[in-house]
C-alpha cells in the first residue's frame, strides 16, 4: 500500500542549532500536512501544503513541497527548547485518505 | 486548550469489562475520526464520520464500535478488549468531509488489565 516515509526517525541537536525533517510518498500526494506532538501531548496541525513547490513560513519554521508533490521537508532555524516534540507529516492521497509518517523525533541539548 | 474534547482522560479496565470513550467538537466540522497510537509511534486510523455516516474503517476488530450521535458528538464503544489495546485513543475533527486539517483531541490513555 501507500506509504509515507519519514526520516530521520530521531534527532539531537544542540539548542540554537538548526533541524531538518524530511518526507518521502510512494505516490503523488494531493496535499500534505504538518503535525507537532509535544511529549504526552496529542498532534497539533502546524500547516497544509497543496501547491506543487510551495514554501511556506512560520516563524522559524520553513516547510517545503516539492516539485512532483512526492516530498516535503520541515526545516527549523535555531532551535529552541519549546521546539522538543514530535513532528509528523501527513499526506493525502487522491482517495483522501490521510497516511501519516513515523515522524521525527527532536531532542535538544541545553 | 483543545476545541475537541475527550472523556474520560484515563481509563482503566479489565477484558470482560464494556466502556465507552466520548468526544465532542462544536466547531461545526462534518467529519470525524478515531485513531489509536501507541507509544513513540504515528497515529494509527480506525474511523473516519462524515456527515455523521461510517466513511471508513480501517478493518477494526468488532471489539470496538464506533457511534456517531449527531454532527457534534463521536464515541467508541469498547467491549472484551485485549491487553494489546492499550493505547492512547486520539479523537480529531475536520472541516472538510475527508482529508482536509485535522483537530485532535488530548485523547484518552487506556490500560486493559
Amino acid at each position: 500500500g501507500q506509504q509515507v516515509m519519514q526520516i530521520p526517525q530521531y534527532q539531537h541537536v544542540q539548542e540554537g542549532e538548526d533541524f531538518t525533517t524530511y518526507c518521502n510518498s510512494s505516490t503523488t500526494l494531493s496535499n500534505i500536512q504538518w503535525y507537532k506532538q509535544r511529549p504526552g501531548g496529542h498532534p497539533v496541525f502546524l500547516i497544509q501544503l497543496v501547491k506543487s513547490g510551495e514554501v511556506k513560513k512560520q516563524k522559524r519554521l520553513t516547510f517545503q513541497f516539492g516539485e512532483a508533490k512526492k516530498n516535503s521537508s520541515l526545516h527549523i532555524t535555531a532551535t529552541q527548547t519549546t521546539d522538543v516534540g514530535t513532528y509528523f507529516c501527513a499526506g493525502k492521497n487522491r482517495d483522501d485518505k490521510i497516511i501519516f509518517g513515523k515522524g521525527t523525533r527532536l531532542h535538544i541539548l541545553p | 486548550d483543545t476545541e475537541v474534547t475527550q472523556t474520560p482522560k484515563h481509563l482503566v479496565m479489565g477484558m470482560t469489562n464494556k466502556k465507552s470513550l466520548k468526544c465532542e467538537q462544536h466547531m461545526g466540522h462534518r467529519a470525524m475520526y478515531w485513531y489509536k497510537q501507541k507509544a513513540k509511534k504515528p497515529p494509527e486510523l480506525m474511523f473516519v464520520y462524515s456527515y455523521e455516516k461510517l466513511s471508513i474503517n480501517e478493518s477494526v476488530p468488532s471489539r470496538f464500535s464506533p457511534e456517531c450521535p449527531n454532527s457534534s458528538l463521536l464515541n467508541l464503544h469498547l467491549h472484551a478488549l485485549q491487553p494489546e489495546d492499550s493505547a492512547l485513543y486520539l479523537c480529531a475533527s475536520s472541516q472538510l468531509t475527508r482529508g482536509g486539517p485535522q483537530h485532535f483531541g488530548d485523547g484518552t490513555r487506556l490500560s486493559i488489565l
